[in-house]
Protein backbone atom coordinates (compact mmCIF):
# COMPACT_ATOMS: atom_id res chain seq x y z
CA UNK A 1 0.00 0.00 0.00
CA UNK A 2 1.32 3.49 -1.12
CA UNK A 3 2.26 5.36 2.41
CA UNK A 4 3.64 8.95 3.33
CA UNK A 5 4.32 9.02 6.80
CA UNK A 6 5.81 12.74 8.52
CA UNK A 7 7.52 13.74 11.58
CA UNK A 8 7.18 14.70 13.92
CA UNK A 9 3.91 15.83 14.27
CA UNK A 10 4.76 18.78 16.08
CA UNK A 11 7.90 21.21 16.49
CA UNK A 12 8.83 24.03 18.39
CA UNK A 13 11.47 25.82 17.80
CA UNK A 14 13.14 29.39 18.93
CA UNK A 15 13.59 32.24 17.05
CA UNK A 16 16.83 31.29 14.80
CA UNK A 17 17.39 27.40 16.04
CA UNK A 18 17.66 25.59 12.78
CA UNK A 19 16.04 22.13 12.35
CA UNK A 20 14.36 19.54 9.76
CA UNK A 21 11.14 17.80 8.81
CA UNK A 22 10.91 14.05 7.77
CA UNK A 23 9.23 12.80 5.45
CA UNK A 24 9.30 8.94 4.52
CA UNK A 25 7.56 7.17 1.84
CA UNK A 26 6.70 3.67 0.51
CA UNK A 27 5.04 3.66 -2.98
CA UNK A 28 4.91 1.59 -5.69
CA UNK A 29 6.46 4.26 -8.58
CA UNK A 30 7.56 7.64 -7.20
CA UNK A 31 6.95 10.25 -10.12
CA UNK A 32 7.32 13.20 -7.76
CA UNK A 33 7.61 14.60 -3.82
CA UNK A 34 5.80 17.70 -3.20
CA UNK A 35 6.18 20.12 -0.01
CA UNK A 36 3.60 22.55 0.38
CA UNK A 37 2.65 24.71 3.40
CA UNK A 38 -0.90 25.56 5.45
CA UNK A 39 -1.60 28.29 7.27
CA UNK A 40 -4.68 27.78 9.63
CA UNK A 41 -7.86 28.42 7.42
CA UNK A 42 -6.32 28.26 4.37
CA UNK A 43 -5.44 25.74 1.54
CA UNK A 44 -2.29 24.39 0.82
CA UNK A 45 0.28 26.32 -0.82
CA UNK A 46 2.78 24.80 -3.03
CA UNK A 47 6.67 25.24 -1.57
CA UNK A 48 8.76 22.78 -3.76
CA UNK A 49 9.13 19.58 -5.81
CA UNK A 50 11.41 16.68 -6.09
CA UNK A 51 11.69 14.28 -8.73
CA UNK A 52 14.72 11.74 -8.36
CA UNK A 53 16.88 11.14 -5.60
CA UNK A 54 19.70 13.71 -4.62
CA UNK A 55 17.80 16.17 -6.11
CA UNK A 56 17.81 19.47 -3.83
CA UNK A 57 15.71 22.72 -3.89
CA UNK A 58 15.80 25.64 -1.54
CA UNK A 59 13.83 28.59 -1.18
CA UNK A 60 14.39 31.40 1.34
CA UNK A 61 14.78 29.69 5.01
CA UNK A 62 13.99 26.39 3.22
CA UNK A 63 15.80 23.39 1.70
CA UNK A 64 13.91 20.04 0.25
CA UNK A 65 16.47 17.21 -0.16
CA UNK A 66 15.46 13.78 -1.51
CA UNK A 67 16.57 10.10 -0.88
CA UNK A 68 15.17 6.92 -2.25
CA UNK A 69 13.07 6.73 0.45
CA UNK A 70 12.66 9.91 2.68
CA UNK A 71 12.47 13.34 1.80
CA UNK A 72 13.75 16.25 4.75
CA UNK A 73 12.92 19.92 4.63
CA UNK A 74 15.28 21.82 6.20
CA UNK A 75 14.81 25.00 8.23
CA UNK A 76 17.62 27.41 8.71
CA UNK A 77 17.30 29.89 11.32
CA UNK A 78 13.46 30.24 11.17
CA UNK A 79 11.62 33.17 11.73
CA UNK A 80 7.76 33.24 13.79
CA UNK A 81 6.92 33.91 9.93
CA UNK A 82 7.78 30.23 9.46
CA UNK A 83 5.24 29.00 11.68
CA UNK A 84 2.59 26.59 10.00
CA UNK A 85 1.82 23.45 8.80
CA UNK A 86 4.13 21.85 6.21
CA UNK A 87 2.51 18.94 4.11
CA UNK A 88 4.54 16.01 2.28
CA UNK A 89 2.85 14.78 -0.43
CA UNK A 90 3.82 11.87 -3.29
CA UNK A 91 2.54 11.30 -7.19
CA UNK A 92 2.98 7.91 -8.20
CA UNK A 93 3.33 6.97 -11.39
CA UNK A 94 0.29 6.87 -12.93
CA UNK A 95 -1.61 9.10 -15.22
CA UNK A 96 -3.86 11.78 -13.85
CA UNK A 97 -3.73 10.23 -10.41
CA UNK A 98 -4.17 12.42 -7.31
CA UNK A 99 -1.54 13.32 -4.42
CA UNK A 100 -0.91 11.25 -1.59
CA UNK A 101 -0.60 13.02 1.27
CA UNK A 102 0.82 12.95 4.65
CA UNK A 103 -0.60 14.00 8.03
CA UNK A 104 1.83 17.08 8.46
CA UNK A 105 4.16 18.63 10.86
CA UNK A 106 2.97 21.76 12.68
CA UNK A 107 6.18 23.96 13.44
CA UNK A 108 5.77 26.39 15.72
CA UNK A 109 8.77 29.47 16.30
CA UNK A 110 8.77 31.68 19.00
CA UNK A 111 10.57 34.78 19.25
CA UNK B 1 -5.75 35.30 -11.92
CA UNK B 2 -7.95 34.56 -9.18
CA UNK B 3 -6.42 30.87 -9.16
CA UNK B 4 -8.42 28.15 -7.34
CA UNK B 5 -11.84 29.56 -5.75
CA UNK B 6 -14.67 27.83 -4.62
CA UNK B 7 -17.78 28.51 -2.89
CA UNK B 8 -19.49 28.55 -0.25
CA UNK B 9 -16.56 29.45 2.14
CA UNK B 10 -18.79 28.25 4.75
CA UNK B 11 -22.02 26.17 5.33
CA UNK B 12 -24.53 24.23 8.27
CA UNK B 13 -26.16 21.50 7.11
CA UNK B 14 -28.86 19.43 8.68
CA UNK B 15 -28.83 15.59 8.26
CA UNK B 16 -29.98 14.41 4.81
CA UNK B 17 -30.09 18.01 3.26
CA UNK B 18 -28.32 18.12 -0.13
CA UNK B 19 -25.49 20.68 -1.09
CA UNK B 20 -23.35 21.33 -3.89
CA UNK B 21 -19.50 23.40 -3.72
CA UNK B 22 -18.22 24.51 -6.50
CA UNK B 23 -14.76 24.87 -7.76
CA UNK B 24 -13.49 27.36 -10.61
CA UNK B 25 -10.22 27.57 -11.73
CA UNK B 26 -8.64 30.12 -14.40
CA UNK B 27 -5.34 28.74 -15.30
CA UNK B 28 -6.85 26.76 -17.79
CA UNK B 29 -6.00 23.47 -16.12
CA UNK B 30 -6.81 19.74 -17.32
CA UNK B 31 -6.78 17.82 -14.12
CA UNK B 32 -8.82 18.89 -11.25
CA UNK B 33 -9.06 16.83 -7.87
CA UNK B 34 -11.45 17.22 -4.56
CA UNK B 35 -10.33 16.67 -1.59
CA UNK B 36 -11.53 16.51 2.38
CA UNK B 37 -9.26 17.45 5.66
CA UNK B 38 -10.11 15.60 8.79
CA UNK B 39 -7.80 16.30 11.73
CA UNK B 40 -5.70 13.56 12.14
CA UNK B 41 -6.68 12.25 9.17
CA UNK B 42 -4.38 14.26 6.60
CA UNK B 43 -5.54 15.02 3.07
CA UNK B 44 -7.87 12.41 1.30
CA UNK B 45 -8.66 12.43 -2.33
CA UNK B 46 -12.73 11.97 -2.81
CA UNK B 47 -12.99 12.20 -6.78
CA UNK B 48 -11.00 13.73 -9.37
CA UNK B 49 -10.95 14.64 -13.15
CA UNK B 50 -8.82 14.26 -16.21
CA UNK B 51 -10.45 16.25 -18.08
CA UNK B 52 -13.68 18.00 -19.17
CA UNK B 53 -16.37 15.50 -19.13
CA UNK B 54 -14.58 13.11 -17.55
CA UNK B 55 -14.47 12.33 -13.35
CA UNK B 56 -13.02 8.89 -11.38
CA UNK B 57 -13.40 7.96 -8.08
CA UNK B 58 -10.66 8.50 -5.47
CA UNK B 59 -10.04 7.12 -1.69
CA UNK B 60 -12.93 8.19 -0.14
CA UNK B 61 -15.98 8.74 -2.46
CA UNK B 62 -19.08 7.02 -0.52
CA UNK B 63 -21.54 9.59 -0.27
CA UNK B 64 -20.82 12.19 -3.03
CA UNK B 65 -20.42 12.92 -6.67
CA UNK B 66 -19.10 15.13 -8.96
CA UNK B 67 -19.48 16.63 -12.78
CA UNK B 68 -17.13 18.16 -14.81
CA UNK B 69 -19.72 20.04 -17.25
CA UNK B 70 -17.05 22.94 -18.01
CA UNK B 71 -13.17 22.67 -18.19
CA UNK B 72 -13.13 25.40 -15.64
CA UNK B 73 -15.89 24.05 -12.60
CA UNK B 74 -15.49 21.04 -10.40
CA UNK B 75 -18.68 20.72 -8.82
CA UNK B 76 -18.67 18.41 -5.54
CA UNK B 77 -22.39 17.18 -4.79
CA UNK B 78 -23.69 15.85 -1.57
CA UNK B 79 -27.04 14.18 -2.04
CA UNK B 80 -28.18 13.58 1.56
CA UNK B 81 -25.72 14.90 3.63
CA UNK B 82 -24.28 12.83 7.17
CA UNK B 83 -22.67 14.05 10.23
CA UNK B 84 -19.47 12.15 9.23
CA UNK B 85 -19.25 14.36 6.17
CA UNK B 86 -18.40 17.53 8.73
CA UNK B 87 -14.87 18.81 7.22
CA UNK B 88 -13.05 20.94 5.52
CA UNK B 89 -13.16 20.63 1.59
CA UNK B 90 -10.43 21.68 -0.82
CA UNK B 91 -10.49 21.50 -4.52
CA UNK B 92 -7.45 21.49 -6.39
CA UNK B 93 -6.04 21.91 -10.02
CA UNK B 94 -2.93 20.96 -12.35
CA UNK B 95 -1.62 21.54 -16.01
CA UNK B 96 -0.64 19.20 -18.23
CA UNK B 97 2.63 16.53 -16.92
CA UNK B 98 4.34 17.86 -19.85
CA UNK B 99 7.35 20.19 -18.97
CA UNK B 100 7.78 18.54 -15.77
CA UNK B 101 5.39 20.94 -13.73
CA UNK B 102 3.15 18.10 -11.43
CA UNK B 103 2.35 20.61 -8.80
CA UNK B 104 -1.49 21.15 -7.26
CA UNK B 105 -2.76 24.31 -6.42
CA UNK B 106 -5.45 24.35 -4.27
CA UNK B 107 -8.38 27.18 -3.29
CA UNK B 108 -8.91 28.34 -0.31
CA UNK B 109 -11.28 25.47 1.26
CA UNK B 110 -15.07 25.15 2.09
CA UNK B 111 -15.82 24.35 5.56
CA UNK B 112 -18.67 22.37 5.75
CA UNK B 113 -20.86 21.65 9.40
CA UNK B 114 -23.30 18.54 9.16
CA UNK B 115 -25.88 18.95 11.92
Amino acid sequence: EDQVTQSPEALRLQEGESSSLNCSYTVSGLRGLFWYRQDPGKGPEFLFTLYSAGEEKEKERLKATLTKKESFLHITAPKPEDSATYLCAVQINQAGTALIFGKGTTLSVSS
Amino acid sequence: NAGVTQTPKFRVLKTGQSMTLLCAQDMNHEYMYWYRQDPGMGLRLIHYSVGEGTTAKGEVPDGYNVSRLKKQNFLLGLESAAPSQTSVYFCASRGPSEGGHNEQFFGPGTRLTVL
